[in-house]
């Protein structure tokens, strides 16, 4: 069956440092991935899509990286700040609809 | 609006009744998903309409749970006879069509079945 797998345990990093989560898949071969943020009660903001012929795309302090032989994506926050403590997810699209993982929470602690 | 609407913000019903959510997508989008967000889970896909296309409704968990959309635009989620573990989080989406990179979220409307 299709997985979409991320870390359950919280991710605690100090401010300043990067912070990288993973999002691995098992039985999709996806158009493209995308990663959301995530505050509590809130509905999931859209970060960054990178398509499966991209290897590295970048967004301001946001790097995230496709490996589709590995089948699995990074995500990395550079220069963390406590205002980027969040839950963040994956998500993997071929067309339709979008399948999501559980998500990696993330602390910065300053 | 500027964004996607979704009402109620909160529904308390008692188990056994019906209820209805609505979702007011962006103007003009033609995708629109319903997801569900159970306490401290993912995000699990429901339905997915595109433009005049049937929808996709391999996501739905029962045949208590339907939905349609109307003129192309507004949605509404009925979910028939609800029981305690339909409690969660509705949440809806929508962006301009297939392959188009990012869902637009709405708040979600939170479902509690006593």
């Amino acid at each position: 069956s299709q997985k979409i797998e991320q870390n359950s345990e919280a991710l605690n990093i100090q401010e300043g440092k990067t912070a990288t989560l993973t999002c691995n898949y098992t039985n999709y071969s996806p158009a493209y991935l995308q990663w959301y943020r995530q505050d509590p009660g809130r509905g999931p903001v859209f970060l960054l899509l990178i398509r499966e012929n991209e290897k590295e795309k970048r967004k301001e302090r946001l790097k995230v990286t496709f490996d589709t032989t590995l089948k699995q994506s990074l995500f990395h926050i550079t220069a963390s700040q406590p205002a980027d403590s969040a839950t963040y997810l994956c998500a993997l699209g071929i067309i339709g609809a979008l399948n999501f993982g559980k998500g990696t929470s993330l602390l910065v602690t300053p | 609006g500027a964004g996607v609407s979704q009402s109620p913000s909160n529904k308390v019903t008692e188990k056994g009744k019906d209820v209805e959510l609505r979702c007011d997508p962006i103007s003009g989008h033609t995708a629109l998903y319903w997801y569900r967000q159970s306490l401290g889970q993912g995000l699990e896909f429901l339905i997915y309409f595109q433009g005049n296309s049937a929808p996709d409704k391999s996501g739905l968990p029962s045949d208590r749970f339907s939905a349609e959309r109307t003129g192309g635009s507004v949605s509404t989620l009925t979910i028939q006879r609800t029981q305690q573990e339909d409690s969660a989080v509705y949440l809806c989406a929508s962006n301009g069509g297939p392959n188009t990179g990012e869902l637009f979220f709405g708040e979600g409307s939170r479902l509690t079945v006593l």
